[in-house]
């Protein structure tokens, strides 16, 4: 199966910082997304993102699909953006996940 | 627009029970996946279904069954439950009209097996 690799694991921001993170693929996928697992479990579609770059709000999200990695940028961020993020991608109709990115945002 | 729903929400089972959990798909979605959760990692293809049909199977054994009813809700049932079994189990819609591009998660089921 294709293996995904998110970075960082784990990221402490305070209250207003920026952050970057990422997800590579070990091989070509399909309707590449991204997710924000809130506290009690449920993953929250953040962007649908192929290719190409997305803006809604304070994230963007930048998927370059020949090289096989995708960037989740998220700008000013609030103790609301705490949890867990997870890039997906397809092959068929199973989607791979990465084992995410946990971000704690201190006031 | 109703959502995924998924039931129960949380349940505790004794190994070598059995557990049903079930999933509605959100509206106007014809496919559903189901995902297993581990504590610390990202959600494992379970299987999925479309035309009340197991259309892709993930490598969990034969205990994990699942169906789809006609009205496109689904059911999972995992047999001859092991201490492994506890984890989060979700559940993924969407829509093989729409090429099944984006998928859309419930809130999942957390199952405890003691």
């Amino acid at each position: 199966g294709i293996q995904v690799e998110q970075s960082p694991p784990d990221l402490i921001l305070q209250e207003g910082a920026n952050s970057t993170l990422r997800c590579n693929f070990s091989d070509s996928v399909n309707n590449l997304q991204w997710f924000h697992q809130n506290p009690w479990g449920q993953l929250i579609n953040l962007f649908y993102i192929p290719s190409g770059t997305k803006q809604n709000g304070r994230l963007s999200a930048t998927t370059v699909a020949t090289e096989r990695y995708s960037l989740l940028y998220i700008s000013s961020s609030q103790t609301t953006d705490s949890g867990v993020y997870f890039c997906a991608g397809n092959t068929g109709n199973q989607f791979y996940f990465g084992t995410g990115t946990s971000l704690t945002v201190i006031p | 627009d109703a959502g995924v729903t998924q039931s129960p929400t949380h349940l505790i089972k004794t190994r070598g029970q059995q557990v049903t959990l079930r999933c509605s798909p959100k509206s106007g979605h014809d496919t559903v996946s189901w995902y297993q959760q581990a504590l610390g990692q990202g959600p494992q293809f379970i299987f999925q279904y479309y035309e009340e049909e197991e259309r892709q199977r993930g490598n969990f054994p034969d205990r994990f069954s699942g169906h789809q009813f006609p009205n496109y809700s689904s059911e999972l049932n995992v047999n001859a439950l092991l201490l492994g079994d506890s984890a989060l189990y979700l559940c993924a819609s969407s829509s093989f009209r729409d090429g099944g591009n984006t998928i859309y998660f419930g809130e999942g089921s957390w199952l405890t097996v003691v």
